[in-house]
């Protein structure tokens, strides 16, 4: 049961222009959603977060908006830099843990 | 200010055997979260330690056990490996359930 999900495996953006990443959940109880970026062999680094009682949060480049009535947020990378290519993982608060969508694979073209 | 640190950084172990990885969370944080993640998947909660207790718990078997010490720092157990353990485990420290901050994962093979 997968209750956090990124249905596109990966994007593929030229440096300059807009990346949106996309996220669906299922469960209406997650009220706090976290994005984080990972590149190979490291860690995941935490990019912005979003309250449910918000629909927007901005910081730098990177804006989350989400949208409850769809169970939908999406995380826009305005402008995309070649530095930006990694992997970034949605994901949702459940209580104490995160719940983890399976992550998009981003590449920014120069 | 060091960030989440984990050792080792790599490890091959065999089926049947018992493994402990460790992690020092972030400078003033004093909760410690462990997840699992597989090849091509999202990070999987396996569980969360504060004040020395576990607090919480995602769906792995009693083999999975863990420890939190006075100085937050926290190790990982898995006894009875099995293939399917093989994977990037991630610590992850957050100052009383504020955000999680990771660290680098230790990455396990069994054989």
């Amino acid at each position: 049961d997968q209750q956090v999900k990124q249905n596109s495996p990966s994007l593929s953006v030229q440096e300059g222009r807009i990346s949106i990443l996309n996220c669906d959940y299922t469960n209406s109880m997650f009220d706090y959603f976290l994005w984080y970026k990972k590149y190979p062999a490291e860690g995941p680094t935490f990019l912005i977060s979003i309250s449910s009682i918000k629909d927007k949060n901005e910081d730098g480049r990177f804006t989350v908006f989400l949208n409850k009535s769809a169970k939908h947020l999406s995380l826009h990378i305005v402008p995309s830099q070649p530095g930006d290519s990694a992997v970034y993982f949605c994901a949702a608060k459940q209580g104490n843990k995160l719940v983890f969508g399976a992550g998009t694979i981003l590449r920014v073209k120069s | 200010d060091a960030g989440v640190t984990q050792s080792p950084t790599h490890l091959i172990k065999t089926r049947g055997q018992q493994v402990t990885l460790r992690c020092s969370p972030k400078s003033g944080h004093d909760t410690v979260s462990w997840y699992q993640q597989a090849l091509g998947q999202g990070p999987q909660f396996i569980f969360q330690y504060y004040e020395e207790e576990e607090r919480q718990r995602g769906n792995f078997p009693d083999r999975f056990s863990g420890h939190q010490f006075p100085n937050y720092s926290s190790e990982l157990n898995v006894n009875a490996l099995l293939l399917g353990d093989s994977a990037l485990y991630l610590c992850a420290s957050s100052l009383s359930g504020h955000t999680q901050y990771f660290g680098p994962g230790t990455r396990l093979t069994v054989l």
